[in-house]
């Protein structure tokens, strides 16, 4: 039973264009969310999150959309660049301090 | 300051051994969590414990997989009797509890478990 989706196992962008990398959420209650990138062999690291106050939060290259009534969220990097090749993961974390992870989005920036 | 530490970091087992991961949170985290990525697959929950306790163990399989978390000592994960389905790698991340501002889990670099 997977509460966070995200249903493109990949994407290929080119280098300069936008990439943007979703994630559906099954619960109404979740109301924290964030983002992680692993690169092979690594664990994942903490990219960016949001809170369900916002519907937008930018650090940098990175911004973070949160459409609640879709149950939606979406992870824009402008420009792409090629050491943005990574899996990126969405996760959320309900009241009880348990997180649930996203299968992933692999993400190839083709130089 | 080490982040989550886990080790060993490859390991090789024959059908049938035990595999022991180990996992050391970062200081001042209580709450630790284990993590499967089977090859082509994403990052998949397996367990969340707090110290002496498991809170959710729903992603765990129902036979051979165990975890711990003591009062002093790293959590570990346990596989009895692997089998090749096992080969993967396993992920462990800590967190404080849970307030208001971040609320990431911190990762560790990954056990790879090689099944023979």
């Amino acid at each position: 039973d997977q509460q966070v989706k995200q249903n493109s196992p990949s994407l290929s962008v080119q280098e300069g264009r936008i990439s943007i990398l979703n994630c559906d959420y099954t619960n109404s209650m979740f109301d924290y969310f964030l983002w992680y990138k692993k690169y092979p062999a690594e664990g994942p690291t903490f990219l960016i999150s949001i809170s369900s106050i916002k519907d937008k939060n930018e650090d940098g290259r990175f911004t973070v959309f949160l459409n609640k009534s879709a149950k939606h969220l979406s992870l824009h990097i402008v420009p792409s660049q090629p050491g943005d090749s990574a899996v990126y993961f969405c996760a959320t974390i309900n009241t009880g301090n348990q997180f649930y992870f996203g299968t992933g989005t692999s993400l190839t920036v083709i130089p | 300051n080490a982040g989550v530490m886990q080790n060993p970091r490859h390991l090789v087992r024959r059908r049938g051994q035990e595999a022991r991961l180990r996992c050391s949170p970062m200081k001042g985290h209580s709450h630790v969590y284990w993590y499967r990525q089977l090859p082509e697959e994403g990052l998949k929950f397996m367990v969340y414990l707090q110290k002496e306790n498991i809170i959710d163990e729903s992603g765990m399989p129902k036979e051979r997989f165990s975890a711990e978390f003591p009062k002093e000592g790293p959590s570990i994960l346990r596989i009895q009797q692997v089998v090749r389905g096992d080969s993967a790698a396993y992920f462990c991340a800590s967190s404080p509890y849970r307030t208001s501002g971040s609320n990431e889990q911190f990762f560790g670099p990954g056990t790879r478990l090689t099944v023979l």
